[in-house]
């Protein structure tokens, strides 16, 4: 079945460490997208990415760094930059141009400690 | 303003009553509409799909879209305490390279 896997489920980080989020997807999608979650502030989108080799900022990219070396992977560093990391992660993928929407993986809820 | 605005609720409805949720935007360069529903603790899934204006129906569900004032709508038949999730909204305009989010609302079904 073709999908989205982002790993882990949880993940748990003491300040001042940098931590990597896995994102994975075998639906063949240009497009990938890094979006943070909070309470009552919806979707934020952090970076995307829409060819191999090349990505864009998007509303809250400090604190984050991502690469695209592979059409399937897009994974996002945390790094110990950003202030307020506790949130939920979610990754989603979009055939060029996501004028159809978009398929979202499960999520990684990250926890600083 | 922001450019997409929903009331993020609470809805608390009984079983069986019909729910409407509904989003307003600025840009008038959005195209595509959609909306996704959210479960807690997991990622969203698309829902609901409109290009442009008019109605779109698919069982229970029921999204409308109103270019002219800029407002869009979801409507959920004989609601089910499994439709009890976060509603989110959606939309894009042709040169736009992300989707832009509506913060969710918040919908409890009870038995």
């Amino acid at each position: 079945d073709g999908g989205i896997t982002q790993s882990p489920k949880y993940l748990f980080r003491k300040e001042g460490q940098n931590v990597t989020l896995s994102c994975e997807q075998n639906l063949n999608h240009d497009a990938m997208y890094w979006y943070r979650q909070d309470p009552g502030q919806g979707l934020r989108l952090i970076y995307y990415s829409q060819i191999v080799n090349d990505f864009q900022k998007g509303d809250i990219a400090e604190g984050y760094s991502v690469s695209r070396e592979k059409k399937e992977s897009f994974p996002l560093t945390v790094t110990s930059a950003q202030k307020n990391p506790t949130a939920f992660y979610l990754c989603a993928s979009s055939p060029d141009g996501a004028n159809y929407g978009y398929t979202f993986g499960s999520g990684t809820r990250l926890t600083v400690v | 303003q922001k450019e997409v605005e929903q009331d993020p609720g609470p809805l608390s409805v009984p079983e069986g009553a019909i729910v409407s949720l509904n989003c307003t935007y600025s840009n008038s360069a959005f195209q595509y509409f959609m909306w996704y529903r959210q479960y807690s603790r997991k990622g969203p899934e698309l829902l609901m799909y409109t290009y442009s204006s008019g109605n779109k129906e698919d069982g229970r569900f029921t999204a409308q879209v109103d270019k002219s004032s800029k407002y869009i709508s979801l409507f959920i038949r004989d609601s089910q305490p499994s439709d009890s999730a976060t509603y989110l909204c959606a939309m894009k305009s042709q040169a736009g390279t992300a989707l832009i989010f509506g913060k969710g609302t918040t919908l409890s079904v009870s038995s």
